[in-house]
């Protein structure tokens, strides 16, 4: 069984100071895992995803994310917040035979002027 | 590439009647279609998986005759949501899975933009 858990409905950050979106996972077998951005009345966008490369993942508008096994976790960082940035952020885990993605609650980012 | 459309993004309907969601993989073959119900500022819901030209799989807890789902090609899936009424109203999301894809693809979905239904 899979699940993910993140963790604050909503963020509130400046413009230029630094965001954390948190997330952890629970996972019988090795997990992919997803970051995802929606817009209002939009899609998902993919902001990047860990495929058991690299620990350290880095996506699209300088968005990164560090897989902690030990910690069960996959927090979203970005240095310096934009306003165009403020958006829906869905954390996602898959990987096994069914090819579904369990999200996360989702975390709503606000940026500060 | 590896883009899926929806159609139509709006729909306001009465209640009682269907209404039909299309998705759509423009550029690649989808052997795996998804649909998700998102309702206001909340997660996506999986609703059931489609894989072409067999029946779809609903999650526990979605009615299957209410929203019935064909995927008779590896481009297009639809849902059809039948005899509509006020609590559907909702944000449906479709996904696709490349048909080349395999675990190897990391189970990486593709997303339309998302319809929204409103049931009068």
């Amino acid at each position: 069984a899979q699940s993910v858990t993140q963790l604050g409905s909503h963020v509130s950050v400046s413009e230029g100071a630094l965001v954390l979106l948190r997330c952890n996972y629970s996972s019988s077998v090795p997990p992919y895992l997803f970051w995802y951005v929606q817009y209002p009345n939009q899609g998902l966008q993919l902001l990047l995803k860990y495929t058991s490369a690299a620990t350290l993942v880095k996506g699209i508008n300088g968005f990164e994310a560090e897989f902690k096994k030990s910690e069960t976790s996959f927090h979203l960082t970005k240095p310096s917040a934009h306003m165009s940035d403020a958006a829906e952020y869905f954390c996602a885990v898959g990987g096994d035979s069914s090819y579904k993605l369990i999200f996360g609650s989702g975390t709503r980012l606000l940026v500060r002027p | 590439g590896a883009v899926v459309s929806q159609h139509p993004s709006w729909v306001i309907c009465k209640s009682g009647t269907s209404v039909k969601i299309e998705c759509r993989s423009l550029d690649f073959q989808a052997t795996t279609m998804f649909w998700y119900r998102q309702f206001p500022k909340q997660s996506l819901m999986l609703m059931a998986t489609s894989n072409e030209g067999s029946k779809a799989t609903y999650e526990q807890g979605v009615e299957k005759d209410k929203f019935l789902i064909n995927h008779a090609s590896l481009t297009l899936s639809t849902l059809t949501v039948t005899s509509a009424h006020p609590e559907d109203s909702s944000f449906y999301i479709c996904s696709a899975r490349d048909w080349e894809g395999s675990r190897s693809s990391y189970n990486e979905q593709f997303f339309g933009p998302g319809t929204r239904l409103t049931v009068l």
